[in-house]
């Protein structure tokens, strides 16, 4: 089975400081990762995955993550963060049961940027 | 456009309350979900539908009862519910098909359900 770990449920940071949220998972199949990011009152969004080829993907907000193999780990990094980035954010791993995606959410880690 | 939408966004029902919660996608998506999310939990998987025939129950109580009329809409029907399912219920959908374990899925905003 698969399954996901959030190391962290808060973390709070300075503005403009970097940040690592931490994600270790669990397979025994191909390995497919997700960041989904949940601003408060909203859905989620999908910030960046990784499915296979260069182990260290990015957003389009300067987010990156890093594939792992040999430490089970896709960490969640930026160099400098915004106020804007404060949000619940969710690593996930999916499985394709029966023709349909099924993903396994961490617990999430909330992240607060203090001014 | 890829935009999920559901209605309502605030629903407030008694427990012999009949309602139902709508989702919409016109991404030509053929996959769509449906999520339970506590405060402070992750999303929970309730129901997958796959080319509009349910492919994943999660063991959902009856009370429950999803229904999708077309590729593009979702519904729950919701009867005889409890205190404990008030939650943020979320919609997503994706392309589907044998490529769907890599998807990316679109989450709705949620529609906020408070049973009293």
């Amino acid at each position: 089975a698969q399954s996901v770990t959030q190391l962290d449920s808060q973390v709070p940071v300075f503005e403009e400081a970097p940040v690592e949220l931490r994600c270790n998972y669990s397979s025994s199949v191909s390995v497919y990762l997700f960041w989904y990011v949940q601003y408060p009152n909203q859905g989620l969004q999908l910030l960046l995955k990784y499915l296979s080829g260069s182990t260290l993907v990015e957003s389009i907000n300067g987010f990156e993550a890093e594939f792992n193999k040999s430490q089970t780990s896709f960490h969640l990094r930026k160099p400098s963060v915004h106020i804007s980035d404060t949000a619940e954010y969710f690593c996930a791993v999916s499985a394709h049961p029966q023709g349909a995606q099924k993903l396994v959410f961490g617990q999430g880690t909330r992240l607060t940027i203090n001014p | 456009d890829t935009e999920v939408t559901q209605t309502p966004k605030h629903l407030v029902m008694g427990m012999t309350n009949k309602k139902s919660l709508k989702c919409e996608q016109h991404m030509g998506h053929r996959a769509m979900y449906w999520y339970k999310q506590k405060a402070k939990k992750p999303p929970e998987l309730m129901f997958v539908y796959s080319y509009e025939k349910l492919s994943i129950n999660e063991s959902v109580p009856s009370r429950f009862s999803p229904e999708c009329p077309n590729s593009s809409l979702l519904n729950l029907h919701l009867h005889a519910l409890q205190p404990e399912d008030s939650a943020l219920y979320l919609c997503a959908s994706s392309r589907g098909g044998l490529a769907g374990v890599t998807d990316t899925q679109y989450f709705g905003p949620g529609t906020r359900l408070t049973v009293l």
